[in-house]
C-alpha cells in the first residue's frame, strides 16, 4: 500500500488557522496528493489534490514540500464546521490509481 | 445536481441472513467505487467499476460478497451470508475517469449491523 503518516488528532481553536501534517515518504514521481475530510455520519468529501505546486481553492490550501516527502493541508480560518477526520491520500498510479485511506487526522475546534 | 444516493441507509440482520446495499452514482460518471469502513478506521476499497466492467476486486472476499453493475450505471453490493465481523459502514462512491485528476463523490454509506 502507499503510507502515508498523519497525527491521529489534533485542536485548534475557532478562526485560527489550521496546519495538518501528511509524511509520505515513499511516494513516486507520477502520485498525486489528495485530502478528504469526513464529518460524522457523512462519506469523505474531497478537499484538495495537487502534484508539485502548491494549490489553493475556496475551501483550502495546499502546500508539498520540494521533495514531495510531506504535505500540509491548511484551513485558513478554522470554524466549527471544519470539525472532521481529515485523510491524506496518494493515488498511486500503477495501481491504477487505487486511492488507499489511513486512520486520518480527527481535528477538534475550539469555540 | 442529484449527489451519489445509497439505500438502505441503516440494515439490521442476524447473521447468517444476506443482505444488499443499492448505489447511484453521479450522471455521467464512469468509475464505480464500493468501500468498506470499519469504525474509527478509513474506508478500505473492496471493488472499482470502470462501466461495467470490475477493474479491481481484488480486496472483494469472493466467497460471501460479489457486486454488479449493470449498464455501467447503478451497482449493488451483496453479502450472503453476512457474519458478526461485517458490521461496518458500506460506502460508495463515483468519478469521472479514475480520479487520480480529481475528486470522488461518496453516498452518505449504508450501515450495517450484523447480530
Amino acid at each position: 500500500d502507499a503510507k502515508t503518516t498523519q497525527p491521529n488528532s489534533m485542536e485548534s481553536n475557532e478562526e485560527e488557522p489550521v496546519h495538518l501534517p501528511c509524511n509520505h515518504s515513499t511516494i513516486s514521481g507520477t502520485d498525486y496528493i489528495h485530502w478528504y475530510r469526513q464529518l460524522p455520519s457523512q462519506g469523505p468529501e474531497y478537499v484538495i489534490h495537487g502534484l508539485t505546486s502548491n494549490v489553493n481553492n475556496r475551501m483550502a490550501s495546499l502546500a508539498i514540500a520540494e521533495d514531495r516527502k510531506s504535505s500540509t493541508l491548511i484551513l485558513h480560518r478554522a470554524t466549527l464546521r471544519d470539525a472532521a477526520v481529515y485523510y491524506c491520500i496518494l493515488s498511486v498510479a500503477n495501481t491504477g490509481n487505487q486511492f488507499y485511506f489511513g486512520t486520518g487526522t480527527s481535528l477538534t475546534v475550539i469555540p | 445536481e442529484a449527489g451519489v444516493v445509497q439505500s438502505p441507509r441503516y440494515k439490521i440482520i442476524e447473521k447468517k441472513q444476506p443482505v444488499a446495499f443499492w448505489c447511484n452514482p453521479i450522471s455521467g460518471h464512469n468509475t464505480l467505487y464500493w468501500y468498506l469502513q470499519n469504525l474509527g478506521q478509513g474506508p478500505e476499497l473492496l471493488i472499482r467499476y470502470e462501466n461495467e466492467e470490475a477493474v479491481d476486486d481484488s480486496q472483494l472476499p469472493k466467497d460471501r460478497f460479489s457486486a454488479e453493475r449493470l449498464k455501467g450505471v447503478d451497482s449493488t453490493l451483496k453479502i450472503q451470508p453476512a457474519e458478526l465481523g461485517d458490521s461496518a459502514v458500506y460506502l460508495c462512491a463515483s468519478s469521472i475517469g479514475q480520479g487520480e485528476y480529481g475528486e470522488l463523490f461518496f453516498g452518505e454509506g449504508s450501515r450495517l449491523t450484523v447480530l
